[in-house]
C-alpha cells in the first residue's frame, strides 16, 4: 500500500486566493482525519470523516474553512480566502475501525504558505 | 476530558546517552496508549503502543511502559543516535471502550541527538 497520499506537498499562494488541498487514504480505512500543524498551536485535529460523513468539525477555525469526502478515496480541505495566518503544515490521517488498531497513518503533509 | 502532557523539549542529547521522554494522562478507564515519532519534513509514524496496564510497548530500541496506577507512558531509549532526532508526540485513546476514533496528541518533544 502506497500509504496516504497528499498533494501538493508544498503550496504558495497569495492572500485571498483559494486553496485546495488533496488526500487519499489507505485502501479499505474508514475513517480520515484533517490536522493543522504550527509551532504556537502545535498539532490540531480540524475535521473527521467516518464512511465519507464528516462526524466532528469543531476545529474548523472558520467559514473560511471547508472539508469534503465525496467517497472512500478522496478528500479535500479548502481555504477560501486564504490568510496569511492560516500558512501551516496540514496533515491528513486515516484509520480503520476493524481489526486491531494501531491509530493513525499520516501522510507527509502539505507545507503551505500564504504571502 | 482526556489529556495528555508531555515533558516541554526542546532536549539535547549526545549520541549514545539515555533518553527518557515523560508522558502523563487524563482519562477515564484504561485507554489505549501511543508513541508517536515525526522526523524533518515528513507526517507523524506510530512508533509504539500500549492498549492495558502494566503492557510494554517496544520498537527500534525504545520502550514505554503502560503505568496505570502514575497514569504515565514514559519514553525510553538506551542509547539514542543522530538517526534519532525528531519530534515525539505521546496520545491517547479511549476507542477501545467505547470512545471515538479520536487520538488525543501531547504537544510534543523535540529531541536533537549530536554526533
Amino acid at each position: 500500500d502506497a500509504g496516504v497520499i497528499q498533494s501538493p506537498r508544498h503550496e504558495v499562494t497569495e492572500m485571498g486566493q483559494e486553496v485546495t488541498l488533496r488526500c487519499k487514504p489507505i485502501s479499505g480505512h474508514d475513517y480520515l482525519f484533517w490536522y493543522r500543524q504550527t509551532m504556537m498551536r502545535g498539532l490540531e485535529l480540524l475535521i473527521y470523516f467516518n464512511n465519507n460523513v464528516p462526524i466532528d468539525d469543531s476545529g474548523m477555525p472558520e467559514d473560511r474553512f471547508s472539508a469534503k469526502m465525496p467517497n472512500a478515496s478522496f478528500s479535500t480541505l479548502k481555504i477560501q480566502p486564504s490568510e496569511p495566518r492560516d500558512s501551516a503544515v496540514y496533515f491528513c490521517a486515516s484509520s480503520s475501525s476493524l481489526g486491531d488498531w494501531y491509530g493513525y497513518t499520516f501522510g507527509s503533509g502539505t507545507r503551505l504558505t500564504v504571502v | 476530558g482526556d489529556s495528555v502532557t508531555q515533558m516541554e523539549g526542546p532536549v539535547t542529547l549526545s549520541e549514545e546517552a539515555c533518553l527518557t521522554i515523560n508522558c502523563t494522562y487524563t482519562a477515564t478507564g484504561y485507554p489505549s496508549l501511543f508513541w508517536y515519532v515525526q522526523y524533518p519534513g515528513e507526517g507523524l509514524q506510530l512508533l509504539l503502543k500500549a492498549t492495558k496496564a502494566d503492557d510494554k510497548g517496544s520498537n527500534k530500541g525504545f520502550e514505554a511502559t503502560y503505568r496505570k496506577e502514575t497514569t504515565s507512558f514514559h519514553l525510553e531509549k538506551g542509547s539514542v543516535q543522530v538517526s534519532d532526532s525528531a519530534v515525539y508526540f505521546c496520545a491517547l485513546s479511549d476507542r477501545n471502550q467505547g470512545g471515538s476514533e479520536k487520538l488525543v496528541f501531547g504537544k510534543g518533544t523535540k529531541l536533537t541527538v549530536n554526533p
